[in-house]
């Protein structure tokens, strides 16, 4: 059974750039959350979305953006990147997304770094 | 708003010694908690879970924790651990209502000294 993969694994770029992440959940699993763990930290909520639609937003400014496939993939958009978005992103999958005690499924994440 | 506070950010324990990690978290409705585990280079896999029910919850590699409604803890305990239990462990907490949101700790890492 595959995991949730996560593409690509590390990425550079420059600030002021524009970067998308992809996410492909586990088979069977409609609900995809985007999480940002800097170094050192515990990762932060970014996302949630369960079946196509946004149902929760963390604390982050509207140069990040997500959404959803009708294949519950997903992608995490980052306009105007700054240096402290250099993170690992993180991408969780769970069965359902209206059920808080499904535990998160994580994949692997991209280490993107901003220089 | 829900939080989580791990104190020690760092924990070193030499092999088959126990080791407990400790969480406490805030929050101002029911919640369900978890711990993960991750190891270097990878993402977070669950280590284990209290949804309801007994407050003490184990996993299949020995590890427990006990929830603590009246002190908002959920520590973890093992009796003895292995040069394999090195790796940063993340404490978490979701509410029971809304939205899928789980909030984390800043996490411990165990190193296992052998």
């Amino acid at each position: 059974d595959t995991g949730v993969t996560q593409s690509p694994t590390h990425l550079i770029k420059t600030r002021g750039q524009q970067v998308t992440l992809r996410c492909s959940p586990i088979s069977g699993h409609k609900s995809v959350s985007w999480y940002q763990q800097v170094l050192g930290q515990g990762p932060q909520f970014i996302f949630q979305y369960y079946e196509k639609e946004e149902r929760g937003r963390g604390n982050f400014p509207d140069r990040f953006s997500a959404r959803q496939f009708p294949n519950y993939s997903s992608e995490l958009n980052v306009n105007a990147l700054l240096l402290g978005d250099s993170a690992l992103y993180l991408c969780a999958s769970s069965p359902e997304g209206d059920r808080n005690n499904s535990p998160l499924h994580f994949g692997n994440g991209t280490r993107l770094t901003v220089t | 708003a829900q939080s989580v506070t791990q104190l020690d950010s760092q924990v070193p324990v030499f092999e088959e010694a126990p080791v407990e990690l400790r969480c406490n978290y805030s929050s101002s409705v029911s919640v369900y908690l978890f711990w993960y585990v991750q190891y270097p280079n990878q993402g977070l896999q669950l280590l284990l879970k209290y949804l309801s029910g007994s407050t003490l919850v184990k996993s299949i590699n020995g590890f427990e924790a006990e929830f603590n409604k009246s002190q908002t803890s959920f520590h973890l305990r093992k009796p003895s651990v292995h040069i394999s239990d090195t790796a940063e462990y993340f404490c978490a907490v979701t509410n029971s209502g809304g939205y899928q949101k789980v909030t984390f700790g800043t996490g411990t890492k165990l190193q296992v000294i052998p």
